[in-house]
């Protein structure tokens, strides 16, 4: 079973300050994706990265595939309180079209 | 143009009793899922469809059931519902965007409590 660890599980900053989390596993991925969830709704898709040491940028955030396509991670500039939520990473097992979840990281922007 | 649609949004059952959880997409997708979603795990694979009349175990299938109606449309049911299906259940539906990539489109949820 493959499986993606997140971290940190929790995290609260202020307003204006940056941040990065991170999604790792010891398994290769074909491709790696980030979501966002809010409360009481579904996840919904941010950005897909398919190639080792892919660099893709969405507006404040960034997003970046390992190397070795284990791990990813996403850093947000100068954090909103509009960037609050759920924020999951999910692993593509070469295009069987099954995600592997990661155990998320839950985001608080403080204004 | 809906997307993905679940009903009913919030549902109370006592250990035992059965339920079906509906699931429809409007986007002509061919695969859908059904996860679950509890605090801490993310969220886990139920059961998958790659296409109307097929249908395949995820991660964790044990006490629930599937149809896979037609295109659109993709049921859970719970047959005998247990305290440990307290969760929250999303229905989603996924198209290829070109080479291996894909992308699933999740509905707004099923938070169901098993008393």
């Amino acid at each position: 079973t493959q499986l993606l660890e997140q971290s940190p599980q929790f995290l609260s900053i202020q307003e204006g300050e940056n941040l990065t989390v991170y999604c790792n596993s010891s398994s290769v991925f074909s491709s790696l994706q980030w979501y966002r969830q809010e409360p009481g709704e579904g996840p919904v898709l941010l950005v897909t990265v398919v190639t080792g040491g892919e660099v893709k940028k969405l507006k404040r955030l960034t997003f970046q595939f390992g190397d070795a396509r284990k791990d990813s991670s996403l850093h947000i500039t100068a954090a909103q309180p509009g960037d609050t939520g759920l924020y999951l990473c999910a692993g593509d097992d070469f295009g069987n079209e099954k995600l592997t979840f990661g155990t998320g990281t839950r985001l608080t922007i403080i204004p | 143009n809906a997307g993905v649609t679940q009903t009913p949004k919030f549902q109370v059952l006592k250990t035992g009793q059965s339920m079906t959880l509906q699931c429809a997409q409007d986007m002509n997708h061919n695969s859908m899922y059904w996860y679950r979603q509890d605090p801490g795990m993310g969220l886990r694979l139920i059961y998958y469809s790659a296409s109307e009349g097929t249908t395949d175990k995820g991660e964790v299938p044990n006490g629930y059931n599937v149809s896979r109606l037609n295109k659109r449309e993709f049921s859970l049911r719970l047959e005998s519902a247990a305290p440990s299906q307290t969760s929250v259940y999303f229905c989603a539906s996924s198209d290829w965007v070109g080479g291996s990539s894909y992308e699933q489109y999740f509905g707004p949820g099923t938070r169901l409590t098993v008393t």
